[in-house]
């Protein structure tokens, strides 16, 4: 089956810094890859999601990159804020009937004022 | 608020109690799911439905028990619960089917805390 690993498992930056975080997984047949954002208290919302048949994808401060031959892909938010602070889950999904979302470990993002 | 609702949102049960979780999806997704969410592991699928049919139960104890009377809603009943099942429980839902839908939408999750 699938596996997803994500790292880093905790990432501080400061405000208005980059943050970069990286997905790698094994199934070559995934071909859908969402990325969640928990805040605390709350469950896993959508915030951003790439299919298979495009390399980037960007909606204001985030972006999503994606590279099938490695199979890695990564969340990017740039000028972070502290509301950006929260645990985010990269996941792929293949396209059979079925297959579902195999999460990676999560990521805790702090951003500091 | 999300298209995922979940009662009760805290629960504090004893290790002989009998309880029961709900959650209502409204998005008219086809397949709806319980996850476990415990301090620092990442999400544990626990059951899944499809259709109103379980196709997946991921070795859980038999403590846990769901039903599904309809696509719409799914339910966890618990029973002789341990201190170790206290977590977050998150229930989502999704199409499923070639192609299938934008993702998988996730309600707020039942607090669990046994004592």
């Amino acid at each position: 089956g699938e596996n997803v690993e994500q790292h880093p498992s905790t990432l501080s930056v400061q405000e208005g810094d980059s943050a970069v975080i990286k997905c790698t997984y094994s199934d070559s047949a995934s071909n859908y890859f969402p990325w969640y954002k928990q805040e605390l208290g709350k469950g896993p919302q959508l915030i951003i999601d790439i299919r298979s048949n495009v390399g980037e994808k960007k909606d204001q401060r985030i972006a999503v990159t994606l590279n099938k031959t490695a199979k890695h892909f990564s969340l990017h938010i740039t000028e972070t804020q502290p509301e950006d602070s929260a645990v985010y889950f990269c996941a792929a999904r293949g396209n059979n009937a079925g297959n579902m979302l195999t999460f990676g470990g999560g990521t805790r993002l702090m951003v500091k004022p | 608020e999300t298209g995922v609702t979940q009662t009760p949102r805290h629960l504090v049960m004893g290790m002989t109690n009998k309880k029961s979780l709900k959650c209502e999806q409204h998005l008219g997704h086809n397949a709806m799911y319980w996850y476990k969410q415990s301090a620092k592991k990442p999400l544990e699928l626990m059951f899944v439905y499809n259709f109103k049919e379980q196709t997946e139960n991921n070795s859980v104890p038999s403590r846990f028990s769901p039903e599904c009377p309809n696509s719409s809603h799914l339910f966890l009943h618990l029973h002789t619960l341990q201190p170790e099942d206290s977590a977050l429980y998150l229930c989502a839902s999704s199409h499923l089917g070639v192609g299938g839908g934008p993702g998988t939408d996730f309600g707020p999750g039942t607090r669990l805390l046994v004592l």
